[in-house]
């Protein structure tokens, strides 16, 4: 159980298209869901919070209109990286919390992470 | 403010015992640990929820001391697949990890 799936894995595109990426939560219901973002060598930096039906909470430093997120259900959520630059290449995870339907509450389980590379 | 992590990198033999420490500059409601492989997400290990709480997990166990604010991780007769980067996690509705521990199990 407690199993989320991102995809796609990795992804290269061009400077300046958009790239989209997925997170579901394939076993449990996520209210809230998490984006992160890896540099080699580094610890997870917190980008923005996703709660179902409502707008991300975004963390200072992170522009909301670069990094489009969408929570449409319980099971989903997206990340939209616009117009990506090379800067932007990085590892990206998101994570969702358990509601606590299945008495897991308040652990957070990782999807396997979008590599991104820009060109 | 990130939480600090000591030792930042740490070497072992195959079943050696190793701790990693876990500091805080705020106050800790939970504290969560994960390790990470290379090129793969973070799993989850244990949280701990109340000051002075201990947990374990086969030979992997942490106790986490909210007065201190601070949490320690302890391995106990290491194994290979010990190997990666051991995070902690702080914070209250959202997690904030810390700066990461590097442990390499060596036959």
């Amino acid at each position: 159980g407690a199993v989320v799936s991102q995809h796609p894995s990795r992804v290269i595109c061009k400077s300046g298209t958009s790239v989209k990426i997925e997170c579901r939560s394939l076993d449990f219901q996520a209210t809230t869901m998490f984006w992160y973002r890896q540099f080699p060598k580094k610890s997870l930096m917190l980008m923005a919070t996703s709660n179902e039906g409502s707008k991300a909470t975004y963390e200072q430093g992170v522009e909301k209109d670069k990094f489009l997120i969408n929570h449409a259900s319980l099971t989903l959520s997206t990340l939209t990286v616009t117009s990506a630059h090379p800067e932007d290449s990085s590892f990206y995870i998101c994570s969702a919390r358990d509601a606590g339907t299945s008495g897991r509450t308040d652990t957070q389980y990782f999807g396997p992470g979008t590599r991104l590379t820009v060109l | 403010q990130q939480p600090v992590q000591s030792p930042q990198a740490v070497i072992l033999r195959e079943g050696e015992d190793a701790v990693i420490n876990c500091s805080s500059s705020k106050a800790l409601y939970s504290v969560h640990w994960y390790r990470q492989k290379h090129g793969e997400a973070p799993v989850f290990l244990m949280i701990l929820l109340k000051g002075g709480e201990q947990k374990g997990h086969e030979k992997i166990s942490a106790s986490f001391n909210e007065k201190k604010q601070q949490s320690s991780l302890y391995l106990t007769a290491s194994q290979l697949s010990y190997s990666g980067t051991y995070f902690c996690g702080t914070g209250f509705q959202k997690l904030v990890f810390g700066t990461g521990t590097r442990l390499l199990v060596s036959p």
